[in-house]
């Protein structure tokens, strides 16, 4: 089955810096990769997606990039600031008979120290 | 609004009951999903459901069981059989359940043994 790890289970940077979080996994390379945000307490909502045969993908501050030769993605908010203090999780989706089989990994707290 | 509304936010389950945690969404989406959350796991898949009327079991579905009567509404029971209820979980949605379709989340139901 899928594996993923995700880089550590806790990141904390300062203001303004760029925060980098690690998303390996195993096996079989996904159709698709996605990173989503978690709140305390609330349910995720997702961020961006990048397909197998991108590179790169990126929104406002947020870059995601995808090798399929590391079974790696990263994931960088650039100019952090303290409302990005969050879980991010990486989810791996590939095509199951049919339908969307998404692996998630256990996530990243991200702390953005002011 | 569109989205996803879980109900109720907290459950308490007594020994040997069964309880049912609601999910209702407006967004028209065929699809929807079932997830559980643990501290340092990733969001594992209970169930899923395509269309109305049909469902299939995800890879922890022991201990549970849903129904899909109305493409809005995707309630989980949590069956006395589950020795280890105590968790988060988390109801989604997509369009259609093909891969790569984004996952909306609902807020969540914190479900806690007496």
């Amino acid at each position: 089955s899928q594996k993923i790890e995700q880089n550590s289970e806790a990141l904390n940077i300062q203001e303004g810096k760029t925060a980098t979080l690690t998303c390996n996994y195993t096996n079989y390379s996904p159709a698709y990769l996605q990173w989503y945000r978690q709140d305390p307490g609330r349910g995720p909502v997702f961020l961006l997606l990048i397909r197998e045969n991108e590179k790169e993908k990126r929104k406002e501050r947020l870059k995601v990039t995808f090798d399929t030769t590391l079974k790696q993605s990263l994931f960088h908010i650039t100019a952090s600031q303290p409302a990005d203090s969050a879980t991010y999780l990486c989810a791996l989706s590939i095509d199951s008979g049919g339908y969307q089989k998404v692996t998630f990994g256990t996530g990243t707290k991200l702390q953005v120290i002011p | 609004d569109g989205g996803i509304t879980q109900s109720p936010k907290y459950l308490f389950r007594k020994e040997g009951q069964n309880v049912t945690l609601s999910c209702e969404q407006n967004l028209n989406h065929d699809a929807m999903y079932w997830y559980r959350q643990d501290p340092g796991q990733g969001l594992r898949l209970i169930y899923y459901s395509q269309i109305v009327n049909d469902f299939q079991k995800g890879d922890i579905a022991e201990g549970y069981s849903v129904s899909r009567e109305k493409k809005e509404s995707f309630p989980l029971t949590v069956t006395s059989a589950q020795k280890n209820p105590t968790a988060f979980y988390l109801c989604a949605s997509s369009k259609t359940g093909a891969s790569g379709e984004t996952q909306y989340f609902g807020p969540g139901t914190r479900l806690l043994v007496l």
